[in-house]
Formats: C-alpha cells, structure tokens, sequence
C-alpha cells in the first residue's frame, strides 16, 4: 500500500500570504492520479485538485497542485480567510486507495 | 448539485454487523461513470478507505478489511449501503459515503463526500 506523508502538520500563516503544502508518497503513483482535498469544520470534503494539477470545476485559480511520482505539492498562492482549513491529499491509482494525515492551515 | 446523506445506527455492540445507508440526491446511482463507496476516520486518526462499488455492480474493496466488509447499491431507492461485520471498538469511526468520478485522462477521485456519521462501538 502506498503511504503518503504530508507536511508540515499545521501551517500558521496571515491572509494574503503564500502556502505551500508537501505530499509524499512512499513509491510512485501510477499516472499522477493524486488529488487534494479541503475540509473544513462541520462541511463535507471538497475536491480541489486531481491528477496532481488539474483543478475541480468552481475552485479558484489561487489553488494549484504540482509534482509527480513520489512528490507533490498544492499551492495557494493568496490565502483568503475561507481558505484556512484541514487539505489532504489522496492517490487513486493503486489499491488500496490511500490519505495522506493532513495539513492544518491555521491563521496566524 | 449531487448530495449524499449517511444513515444508520450510531451505536453498534461489539460482534455485530453495523449497517449504514447513503441515500443519493442530485444524481443516479445507475449513471455510468462512477462508484460509489465508503471511507472512515477513527477519532484523532487518519482516513481510511473501506471501499467502492462501480455502477456495473463490481466492487473494490481495502484488503484490510475485505473479509468483512459487504457494499451494495440499490437502484430503486438511489441508495448505496455499508456492512461490516464483527465490529470491535477498533471500528468506532465516522463513516463518510462518496462518490468517485471517471475523469478524463484516467483514474477517478473522489468529487462528492457524504457530511459523515459517528459510529461508535461499544456494549
């Protein structure tokens, strides 16, 4: 099974500033079949980025994901105050289908 | 806008089967193209897979908990459903249903998530 690890575990950054999220996988996933995920508090999981760089229909440009084989990362390039949120990231390309633990994007 | 809505006991014993149902609205369980399944996060843990079934009726499952786990989809009522047998404490989790997509370029994430429900298992 592949295990993907994230980090950092918490991110405390200030709206407007840069994120910068890691996603690494324990051998390659198969195709860049890779996705990233937003959750916050009481809301269902949103899909944001899948095949490690395409984005989901409605999800802003400030989101963009990156990487193949065992590395990846997701981007927000300005975070907005509704941006601060649990992201995790998943590969569906070997099964079992596996998460990464998650990065906790925290206001500063 | 697909919704997904998870039902079902929220306390299980210990040895019994828990059983939960995703009622699906905004869309088709018969639709070709997707899977629908199942995914867990024991408190203060990860995610877990727990597996999928495609709308031709196949079904994928973790081969952690293969021997255990049934998942089914009922057209008729645009419903999907979980079983897991001989649960132990190791079970409690919130259980969330799901939806996976077939996008182009291959593969298939997950675009829909169900708000999830605690289960917990306890005498």
């Amino acid at each position: 099974e592949i295990v993907l690890t994230q980090s950092p575990g918490t991110l405390s950054l200030s709206p407007g500033e840069r994120a910068t999220l890691s996603c690494r996988a324990s051998q390659s996933v198969s195709s860049t079949y890779l996705a990233w995920y937003q959750q916050k508090s009481g809301q269902a999981f949103r899909l944001l980025i899948y095949g490690a760089s395409s984005r989901a229909t409605g999800i802003p440009d400030r989101f963009s994901g990156s990487g193949s084989g065992t590395d990846f990362t997701l981007t927000i390039s300005r975070l907005e105050p509704e941006d601060f949120a649990v992201y995790y990231c998943q590969q569906y390309g070997s099964s079992p289908l596996t998460f990464g633990g998650g990065t906790k994007v925290e206001i500063k | 806008q697909l919704q997904l809505q998870e039902s079902g006991p929220g306390l299980v014993k210990p040895s019994e089967t828990l059983s939960l149902t995703c009622t699906v609205s905004g869309g088709s369980t018969s639709s070709s193209g997707y899977y629908w399944g199942w995914i867990r996060q024991p408190p203060g843990k990860g995610l877990e897979w727990i597996g999928s079934i495609y709308y031709s009726g196949t079904t994928y499952y973790n081969p952690s908990l293969k021997s255990r786990v049934t998942i089914s989809v009922d057209t008729s009522k645009n419903q999907f459903s979980l079983k897991l047998s001989s649960v132990t404490a190791a079970d409690t989790a919130v259980y969330y249903c799901a939806r996976r997509v077939e996008v182009a370029g291959g593969g298939a994430p997950i675009d829909y998530w169900g708000q999830g429900t605690l289960v917990t298992v306890s005498s």
